[in-house]
């Protein structure tokens, strides 16, 4: 059972420190998304991958935030400095077509 | 961001019941998806549309994609506790790129 997954599942941290959550897709997969999700915005599109390069990253703070590639097995996004807004949960979610696969989040409080 | 409005907001219903809920958009898409996503983890898509006017089952929910394609519908038939969770649609907006709705929140009571 494939499936996308991401860790930690849980970050708390301070204001000011860098957090790196990371992400293996599905394997075969060559599409990877990262989502944050809040209470008041929902559901927000970060950056995607296509083939390992970036394809749009606008939606992602570029001051702080950076999305990376490294291998097709691995994606991260590192927040720094992470401040308290940052507390959201991050998913990660793979394709191959046009069906994305979730990862289970990571949830990431700032402190 | 942009985002799809999703009707109702919440929804409490009993078991047996059957659900409707909705999603608009100002803008056409080419697609619908829709997601369900249970506390802790993340979302699972449930129904994909590709077609204006295409009416798709998956068990006992149907999905429907609206005409004019700036709308899409959920229904659940015959609810059970299992139901319960956040119910999104998204709308593809360019190649790989999804714009989602706000969310349905489904409660069953037993």
């Amino acid at each position: 059972d494939a499936r996308v997954t991401q860790t930690p599942r849980h970050k708390v941290t301070e204001m000011g420190q860098e957090v790196t959550m990371r992400c293996q897709p599905i394997l075969g997969h060559n599409t990877v998304f990262w989502y944050r999700q809040t209470m008041m915005q929902g559901l927000e599109l970060l950056a995607y991958f296509r083939n390992r390069a970036p394809l749009d990253d606008s939606g992602m703070p570029k001051d702080r935030f950076s999305a990376e590639m490294p291998d097709a097995t691995l994606a991260t996004l590192k927040i720094q400095p992470s401040e308290p807004r940052d507390s959201a949960v991050y998913f990660c979610a793979s394709a191959l077509g046009e069906t994305q696969y979730f990862g289970p989040g990571t949830r990431l409080l700032v402190l | 961001g942009q985002q799809l409005n999703q009707s109702p907001q919440s929804m409490f219903i009993q078991e047996g019941e059957d659900v409707s809920m909705n999603c608009t958009s100002s803008s056409i898409f080419n697609t619908w998806l829709w997601y369900k996503q249970e506390p802790g983890e993340g979302p699972v898509l449930l129904i994909a549309l590709y077609k204006a006017g295409e009416l798709t089952s998956n068990g006992r929910l149907t999905a429907q994609f609206g005409i004019t394609r700036k709308d899409s519908f959920l229904n659940i038939s015959a609810s059970i506790p299992s139901d319960v969770g956040i119910y999104f649609c998204a709308g593809q907006q360019g190649t790989y790129k999804y714009i989602f709705g706000t969310g349905t929140r489904l409660k069953v009571l037993a």
